[in-house]
């Protein structure tokens, strides 16, 4: 299994607080993706990496910004909390070498936005 | 339009039963790679098979198998003998452009699949 970690694993939080979630990565790969998965949508791009400090927008980046100032930890930062972010929000990673075919998916973090 | 359509938002397949995942796809990109990823309860994304915009046979991983008709832009999920584990959800993907490199990819809404014993 790829190395990918998520932290925090669950986080409750109020409307209008700042919120930081955090991807770990131990392999070095180049790419990295935030995405939110909702009820009726599927997994829908947030922001995605290509290399340390280097990020962009997806398909739904309003009211969230990223930072990467390592290779292997990608932020995601909810800057002020609303309830429509309530949702699980997946990190993913994908590189390069060889064949490369699929993103590897971290384990997910489930935030409740009261 | 949808780039991933899953027009099954749940199914039913009896233990040991082969089961078929639909999903269609829209792009006029000549490159593009088909996923499918499984969700158990658990919550985690489980890659299951890939299939290339180039690749002459179906793709084939243990029990599952993508059915790939290219002029109707479909990649269906077979999965053969199914079993109790295998009830999940099921979401087709879609990358657009060559492998490698930044992977634009588009989720499904999801198939929820349930085996009965």
């Amino acid at each position: 299994d790829a190395g990918i970690t998520q932290s925090p694993r669950h986080k409750v939080t109020e409307t209008g607080t700042p919120v930081t979630l955090r991807c770990h990565q131990t392999e070095n790969h180049r790419y990295m993706y935030w995405y939110r998965q909702d009820p009726g949508h599927g997994l829908r791009l947030i922001h995605y990496s290509y290399g340390v400090k280097d990020t962009d927008k997806g398909e739904v980046s309003d009211g969230y910004s990223v930072s990467r100032s390592k290779t292997e930890d990608f932020l995601l930062t909810l800057e002020s909390a609303t309830s429509s972010q309530t949702s699980v929000y997946f990190c993913a990673i994908s590189d390069l070498q060889g064949r490369v075919r699929e993103q590897f998916f971290g384990p997910g973090t489930r935030l409740t936005v009261l | 339009a949808q780039k991933i359509t899953q027009t099954q938002p749940g199914m039913f397949v009896q233990e040991k039963e082969a089961v078929t995942l639909d999903c269609t796809y829209d792009t006029s990109d000549p490159s593009y790679g088909l996923f499918w990823y499984k969700q158990p309860s658990s919550g985690e994304m489980i890659f299951l098979i890939y299939q290339g915009s180039y690749d002459q046979q179906n793709a084939t991983e243990g029990r599952y198998s993508l059915n790939f008709q290219k002029a109707r832009k479909s990649a269906n999920l077979v999965i053969s003998a199914s079993q109790l584990g295998d009830s999940a959800m099921y979401f087709c993907a879609m990358r657009e452009g060559a492998a490698g490199g930044y992977q634009k990819v588009t989720f499904g809404t999801g198939t929820k699949l349930q085996v009965i014993p």
